[in-house]
């Protein structure tokens, strides 16, 4: 079964606003934990990944948190904008191989 | 470079027919994976390829087969298709050592 998963299937955001969205895992072994961004009739695409040593990560408008007491991974998305709406997987690397969670639903309003 | 690309795009089969879904990437990457996507669902692995001449069962390998067939090309064949196995399929490849998986458009499979 799934060892990563994600709190909400969707989250609804406002132009402009700071989005946060969620995830939590349960395989402590894992190497590696990415976020994925997935727009309609695409493949998902590579955003940002943190090393299971970390605990915080910056890019681009982006931050990955990562609280291993809890098994805790988050993404923040600074000034969300239109384009940011897609599906987000967080995923997991272990042993070579990617698990992925369900996917958040994010849609930016105007 | 195109990076990652898969044929066909839409496929529809009846039950009991076979096809290949053909992947190839030319990116010099090692590794290459097959993943299944369903509504609502994450992507779940199929198979995988850690190199050149090895393949690996993953998460939900019953009903397909897989062929490494060089560095670049990576395929999937259904056998024997069935309504379950109806969903989009998504090829990745990535490079030693990486953690960043580059993916294919999606071939999206109906089986009535």
């Amino acid at each position: 079964g799934e060892s990563v998963g994600l709190h909400l299937p969707t989250l609804s955001v406002q132009e402009g606003d700071n989005s946060i969205i969620n995830c939590a895992y349960s395989n402590s072994a894992s190497d590696y934990f990415i976020w994925y961004k997935q727009e309609s009739g695409k493949g998902p695409q590579f955003i940002i990944d943190i090393r299971s040593n970390m605990d915080k990560r910056q890019g681009q408008r982006v931050t990955v948190l990562l609280n291993k007491t809890v098994k805790h991974l988050s993404l923040q998305i600074a000034a969300t904008q239109p384009g940011d709406s897609a599906v987000y997987f967080c995923a997991e690397i272990y042993d070579y191989k990617l698990s992925f969670g369900a996917g958040t639903t994010v849609t930016v309003r105007a | 470079n195109a990076g990652v690309t898969q044929t066909p795009k839409f496929q529809v089969l009846k039950t009991g027919q076979s096809m290949t879904l053909q992947c190839a990437q030319d990116m010099n990457h090692n590794s290459m994976y097959w993943y299944r996507q369903d509504p609502g669902m994450g992507l779940r692995l199929i198979y995988y390829s850690a190199s050149e001449g090895t393949t690996d069962k993953g998460e939900v390998p019953n009903g397909y087969n897989v062929s490494r067939l060089n560095k670049r090309e990576f395929s999937l064949r259904l056998e024997s298709a069935a309504p379950s196995q109806t969903s989009v399929y998504f090829c990745a490849s990535i490079i030693r050592g990486g953690r960043e998986q580059y993916f294919g458009p999606g071939t999206r499979l109906t089986v009535t």
